[in-house]
């Protein structure tokens, strides 16, 4: 049975940093391209960083880049989201997903842990 | 990048009807790289179709999906209680890979 579990998230000061992890198990990690999905309190739902199965290959929203990193460690079966320069709009519940067949298109989520960037 | 524009934003309906939501592009979704997801409230999204047509493993068959460029149903043909819950497309075509903003298929 596919499994992700995200850790990490928490309040934080505008401007400060947070890593978010997501424990992968019941697939082949390294096979898979994964990813960081967002979704605001009470809002939509909006795509945040790709990296490949390989982590060889990284894409970002314009919303993020040069701020957050995504990475990943296939021997520990993780897949982390760095988060600096946060700001008072990136506060939303993070979910991380596994791609299928293709790049874009997500078969498996995690429950989600809640950013909140506040003072 | 692609915008996606559902319609309705709210669905009234009970339980037993028939629901069609829709999916409109920006521009044409190649190769109907399009999939509906189900969200239900303090849940994760769920896949429901793929290729704009293709259910996801475990998706019953009252669940259709159709449609190719920039138009796409889902359809769900006798609403179950299960299906009440907020329904999102999202294209896959080309990144940034983007969502439409959500219709909310609530009980009438």
């Amino acid at each position: 049975e596919v499994q992700l579990v995200e850790s990490g998230g928490g309040l934080v000061q505008p401007g400060g940093s947070l890593r978010l992890s997501c424990a992968a198990s019941g697939f082949t990690f390294s096979s898979y391209a994964m990813n960081w999905v967002r979704q605001a309190p009470g809002k939509g739902l909006e795509w945040v960083s790709a990296i490949s199965g390989d982590g060889d290959s990284t894409h970002y929203a314009d919303s993020v880049k040069g701020r957050f990193t995504i990475s990943r460690d296939n021997p520990k079966n993780t897949l982390y989201l760095q988060m600096n320069s946060l700001r008072a709009e990136d506060t939303a519940v993070y979910y991380c997903a596994k791609s299928g067949s293709y790049y874009g298109l997500w078969d498996y989520w995690g429950q989600g842990t809640l950013v909140t960037v506040s003072s | 990048e692609i915008v996606l524009t559902q319609s309705p934003g709210t669905l009234s309906l009970s339980p037993g009807e028939r629901a069609t939501l829709s999916c409109r592009a920006s521009q044409s979704v190649s190769s109907s790289y399009l999939a509906w997801y189900q969200q239900k409230p303090g849940q994760a999204p769920r896949l429901l179709f793929f290729g704009a047509s293709s259910r996801a493993t475990g998706i019953p068959d009252r669940f259709s999906g159709r449609g190719s460029g920039t138009d796409f149903t889902l359809t769900i043909s006798r609403l179950e209680p299960e299906d009440f819950a907020v329904y999102y497309c999202q294209q896959y075509d080309s990144s940034p890979y983007t969502f439409g903003q959500g219709t909310k298929l609530e009980i009438k």
